[in-house]
């Protein structure tokens, strides 16, 4: 069966520190991957996806970035943090593209003071 | 680019029955995702529609009119769990777009 984690699952992070979460799906290949955050509050942003290996796609521009250096392992990166990168990020994976039903990770929660 | 409303907050009463409406505007359509969100969690899967009409799965049933843009998520028998957030997505080409999503109550 498939699977996908990510971690860390809580973070505190001063700001213009760096960050990285990761996370990885096991029990299938070539799966669509995405990262969504979800602000207090707000509803879920679709921050990056991926269709295959290096294969990386930005939906708002921003201090973050993505990357894919595995079939199965997504992720998320910021330089320097800003208060405004708090909140709630998701993983998820979905087969192909036609599919659909995306499957979420445990979800990271990140605070930067 | 897309737009996907559905109404802010919601409340019924347990036992009951509530309707969770959703509009989109967008190309490349494939189709439109209804998902649960309890508080501090990750989503949940509740249906996909791709075709016009009701799709039923227990106390759940989810509705499609491609024509109009328009979706509903209809849950019966409301029971307090069914307290959460409930969230309208469209498919469309690789991507899902998520609503800001429905806020339900369930009062006793």
């Amino acid at each position: 069966s498939q699977t996908i984690h990510q971690w860390p699952a809580t973070l505190v992070q001063p700001v213009g520190s760096p960050l990285s979460l990761e996370c990885t799906v096991e029990g299938t290949s070539n799966p669509n991957l995405y990262w969504y955050r979800q602000a207090a509050g707000r509803g879920l942003q679709l921050l990056f996806y991926s269709v295959g290996i290096g294969q990386i796609s930005s939906e708002v521009p921003q201090n973050l970035s993505a990357s894919r250096p595995q079939d199965r392992q997504f992720i998320l990166s910021s330089k320097k943090l800003l208060l405004s990168d708090s909140g709630f990020y998701l993983c998820a994976w979905s087969v192909g593209s036609h599919t659909g039903e995306l499957f979420f990770g445990e979800g990271s929660r990140l605070t930067v003071l | 680019g897309q737009n996907i409303d559905q109404p802010t907050e919601m409340t019924a009463t347990e036992g009951a029955i509530v309707q969770i409406n959703c509009t989109y505007q967008t190309s490349g359509f494939n189709g439109l995702f209804w998902y649960q969100q309890h508080a501090g969690e990750a989503p949940t899967f509740l249906s996909y529609n791709v075709l016009d009409g009701l799709e039923e799965k227990g106390r759940f049933s989810s509705f499609l009119s491609r024509s109009k843009g328009y979706s509903y998520l209809l849950l019966k028998e409301l029971q307090m769990k069914d307290s959460a957030s409930y969230l309208c997505a469209v498919h469309r080409d690789d991507k899902i777009i998520f609503g800001k999503g429905t806020r339900l109550h369930i009062l006793p």
